[in-house]
């Protein structure tokens, strides 16, 4: 039983289209939910929480459905610099965020010129 | 600005040998963690520390792992002896609020190899 699955990708697309990132999740008491971001051989670095209400930062937009345990993150108008592992991770707790994180496995996307 | 850092940036050892991450916080935390990725893999949480004691650790955590605080500042990881399947990136990560978002940030990680 897969904790946290994402589609490992690669997702190869072209500068300025829109991408799209789904995940699942396993454990319905979990109430915390994070994208991460992660370049080659680097540590992973937030991007953004992750809302019931959705939220929006900049080009970045994610969501979350409870009732379905699926959370997603679009990206518009990509640039060559979002080319990174994107990492679903939802927070082992049910309440707080003080307990370990669970990272899927990541999707990658490349964005070429 | 880094929250954590760590020593060092890559550590190469042979197999049997002892080897001491070193994890060095910023400013005052509570929580701390380490994570592992093996290379290709996901990030696997290790053990969490809080208030200088373990509270959660995983499976993977066993007996040749330890973890401690010995001066109040590094926060260190130890593995007693290793074995090649420990060769990984490790990561330590602290608990923090920033702009009322609580998550985990991550120190830069140290790349383990071991021979």
């Amino acid at each position: 039983r897969k904790e946290v699955e994402q589609d490992p990708g690669p997702f190869n697309v072209p500068e300025g289209a829109t991408v799209a990132f789904n995940c699942t999740y396993s454990n319905s008491a979990s109430q915390s939910f994070f994208w991460y971001r992660q370049d080659c051989r680097k540590e992973p670095k937030l991007l953004m929480s992750v809302y019931s209400s959705g939220n929006e930062d900049g080009r970045f937009t994610a969501q979350l459905n409870r009732a379905s345990q699926y959370i997603s993150l679009l990206i518009r108008d990509s640039k060559l610099s979002d080319s990174a592992t994107y990492l679903c991770v939802v927070n082992s707790r049910g309440t707080g965020s003080q307990g370990n994180l669970i990272f899927g496995k990541g999707t990658k996307l490349s964005v070429k010129p | 600005e880094p929250e954590v850092t760590q020593t060092p940036s890559h550590q190469v050892t042979q197999m049997g040998q002892e080897v001491i991450l070193r994890c060095v916080p910023i400013s005052n935390h509570l929580y701390f963690y380490w994570y592992r990725q093996i290379l290709g893999q996901k990030v696997e949480f290790l053990v969490s520390f809080y208030n200088n004691e373990i509270s959660e650790k995983s499976e993977i955590f066993d007996d040749q792992f330890s973890v401690e605080r010995p001066d109040g500042s590094n926060f260190t990881l130890k593995i007693r002896s290793t074995k090649l399947e420990d060769s990984a990136m490790y990561f330590c990560a602290i608990f923090l609020r920033d702009r009322s978002t609580d998550t985990q940030y991550f120190g830069p990680g140290t790349r383990l190899t071991v021979l």
